[in-house]
């Protein structure tokens, strides 16, 4: 079993459709969660960083994480065409010597106009 | 903005030839990383290292190894490239304490023949 689960999709949705995207892991020693998106062919990009237990919210996109189920979700409102991306979650430890993550396989993530 | 420069993004090889892969980053960052992203398996961890000559293994170390002279360059090594290594691979830096954010490069598409 991987330590951290995502689904792969794609998951297709209709310009301006909340988006919620998924993460499950078997880890409890996580404490910090982020979400990155990447374009094809690009690399990942730092899209949400949250600490321990709770919500954040920036525009358009909101990451919750619920450490007693043991998983991550970010909401994207009012989607856009220019979300569609691979969306990664990413996992790590308190004090993890060089900031080593743990990565989701990825949602791909279309929203048609 | 921080760039994270690698230096091919397609590359094709035969079985047997020894690969580099060159990644220069220009913000001063001390850790610096080698993943290989392949489809449904998500980034998995190879090499990084948290200052010059220092390396650490990752997730998959086996058929790799890597070389930090200096601190803005990072070289992945491939010494004798195998089909199963066809895979992209992503560089990535951070700054020591930024727990979680990483700053990827756009990727090397290896392809062994």
């Amino acid at each position: 079993q991987k330590e951290v689960e995502q689904d792969p999709g794609p998951l297709s949705v209709p310009e301006g459709a909340i988006v919620s995207l998924n993460c499950t892991y078997s880890n409890s020693a996580f404490q910090y969660f982020m979400w990155y998106r990447q374009y094809s062919r690009k690399g990942p990009e730092l899209l949400m960083y949250t600490y321990s237990s709770g919500n954040k919210e920036d525009g358009r996109f909101t990451a919750q994480v619920d450490k007693s189920s043991k998983y991550i979700s970010l909401f994207i409102r009012d989607s856009q065409p220019s979300d569609s991306a691979t969306y990664l979650c990413a996992m790590t430890k308190r004090g993890n010597a060089g900031n080593m993550l743990t990565f989701g396989g990825g949602t791909r993530l279309m929203v048609k106009p | 903005d921080v760039k994270v420069t690698q230096s091919s993004r397609y590359l094709v090889k035969r079985t047997g030839e020894k690969v580099f892969l060159e990644c220069v980053q220009d913000m001063d960052h001390e850790n610096m990383f080698w993943y290989r992203q392949d489809p449904g398996l998500g980034l998995r961890l190879i090499y990084f290292s948290y200052d010059v000559k220092m390396k650490e293994k990752g997730d998959i170390p086996e058929g790799y190894s890597v070389s930090r002279e200096k601190k803005e360059r990072f070289s992945l090594i491939l010494e004798s490239a195998s089909t199963n290594q066809t895979s992209m691979y992503l560089c990535a830096s951070s700054e020591q304490g930024k727990t979680g954010e990483l700053f990827f490069g756009e990727g090397s598409r290896l392809t062994v023949l």
